[in-house]
């Protein structure tokens, strides 16, 4: 069966250091992998966009790897502050579709 | 960029009654999606729209479920006879329809309570 595997523990970080989040996936062939940050009860917000064949992307502090044979994708915030406190989705589409399929999503706690 | 509105934030109703949601998207978004959520799992996907044709349903999405996109615009979901088992939150997201994916822009969601 497909799945979408995150961190199923909340990660807690102190602040100024590098978290490092991780998705596994299982029996899906995505093109594309998202990854997005919800606040208690709010919507998801996008992150980041990478597509199969691009191994790295970065915006500011954040960074997104793919590995396509590992199956896996690893998402960094460094730096981090407090106000990255969240939880993060990943998010896989495959090329048939638009509909995000989404991991549980992973807790983090930066603490000052 | 007024973002997705989404209404009611919150809806309680009883077991067996009809509810109904509406979504209106970012403006120039061509596509809008549905999702519904519950607690302490990821948004699953229920069906999406291109303009006002519904490309995609998915099986979570009974006949109990109805989506309707009429002009293009806005969106409602409609549930009927309403079961426990239908409490969670609803989230409508709309992109832009451009080359592969695009990212999507979620609303804050109406959370429905089942008594």
């Amino acid at each position: 069966s497909q799945k979408i595997e995150q961190n199923s523990e909340a990660l807690n970080i102190q602040e100024g250091k590098t978290a490092t989040l991780t998705c596994n996936y299982t029996n899906y062939s995505p093109a594309y992998l998202q990854w997005y940050r919800q606040d208690p009860g709010r919507g998801p917000v996008f992150l980041l966009l990478i597509r199969e064949n691009e191994k790295e992307k970065r915006k500011e502090r954040l960074k997104v790897t793919f590995d396509t044979t590992l199956k896996q994708s690893l998402f960094h915030i460094t730096a981090s502050q407090p106000a990255d406190s969240a939880t993060y989705l990943c998010a896989l589409t495959e090329n048939s579709g638009y509909a995000l399929n989404f991991g549980k999503g992973t807790s983090l706690l930066v603490t000052p | 960029d007024t973002g997705v509105s989404q209404n009611p934030r919150h809806k309680i109703t009883k077991r067996g009654q009809n509810v109904t949601f509406r979504c209106d998207p970012i403006s120039e978004h061509n596509r809008l999606y549905w999702y519904r959520q519950t607690l302490g799992q990821g948004p699953e996907f229920l069906t999406y729209f291109q303009n006002e044709a519904q490309l995609e349903k998915s099986r979570l999405l009974s006949d109990r479920f109805s989506a309707e996109r009429p002009k293009g615009s806005f969106s409602t979901l409609e549930i009927q006879r309403t079961e426990q088992g239908d409490s969670a939150m609803y989230l409508c997201a709309s992109s832009l329809m451009g080359q592969g994916n695009q990212p999507q822009h979620f609303g804050d969601g109406t959370r429905l309570s089942i008594l």
